[in-house]
């Protein structure tokens, strides 16, 4: 059974800081790694892929890949109260890609 | 279109009733999904295209679910007989390459 892993959470953060989301898949396949953020009542949207292994900045955004470990990271800098969310983690496997539970971020104004 | 465009948004039905929920993707994406989230609850993928063929349909829960794309483009999910337990948001994707999907805002199905 292939598995992404993440902590349900909630994270809190103190607005300002730096939250860090994490996840494990159990894939050693994968190639493609994915992060969606999910506003409640809303759908997931795409927030940042990478592909390498080592970091990947985008903005405030930052993903971390290590495929030793099988493991990926989200960093958000400067962590507003928007960023309060639902993150999910996504790996693929073959044509389709697998989904962690995802980890509900609150940041504290 | 310029984005995953589901219809109907809302839909409240009787048990028992049939209802089709409707997915147009990204003009030119290949590959569409259909996936279900019930509240609270992560995605629990339901079903796979890649042009009007349907590699994976192991999601599905039931054999009240089918799912068709015609055209390569708009997928119709048909669930029949809905029960109380098939309310949830039903989320159609669509993607180029079988990896980077967008998604569409939802359907939202409530059986009451």
């Amino acid at each position: 059974q292939k598995e992404v892993e993440q902590n349900s959470g909630p994270l809190s953060v103190p607005e300002g800081a730096i939250a860090s989301l994490n996840c494990t898949y159990s894939d050693r396949g994968s190639q493609s790694f994915f992060w969606y953020r999910q506003y409640s009542g809303k759908s997931p949207e795409l927030i940042m892929f990478i592909y390498s292994n080592g970091d990947k900045e985008d903005g405030r955004f930052t993903a971390q890949l290590n495929k030793a470990s099988q493991y990926v990271s989200l960093l958000i800098r400067d962590s507003q109260p928007s960023d309060s969310a639902t993150y999910l983690c996504a790996a693929d496997s073959n044509y389709q890609l697998i989904w962690g539970a995802g980890t509900k971020l609150i940041i504290k104004p | 279109g310029a984005g995953v465009s589901q219809s109907p948004s809302n839909k409240v039905t009787e048990k028992g009733k049939d209802v089709e929920l409707r997915c147009d993707p990204i003009s030119g994406h290949t590959a569409l999904y259909w996936y279900r989230q019930s509240l609270g609850q992560g995605l629990e993928f339901l079903i796979y295209f890649q042009g009007n063929s349907a590699p994976d349909k192991s999601g599905l829960p039931s054999d009240r679910f089918s799912a068709e794309r015609t055209g390569g483009s708009v997928s119709t999910l048909t669930i029949q007989r809905t029960q109380q337990e098939d309310s949830a948001v039903y989320l159609c994707a669509s993607s180029l390459a079988p990896n980077t999907i967008y998604f569409g805002e939802g359907s939202w199905l409530t059986v009451v």
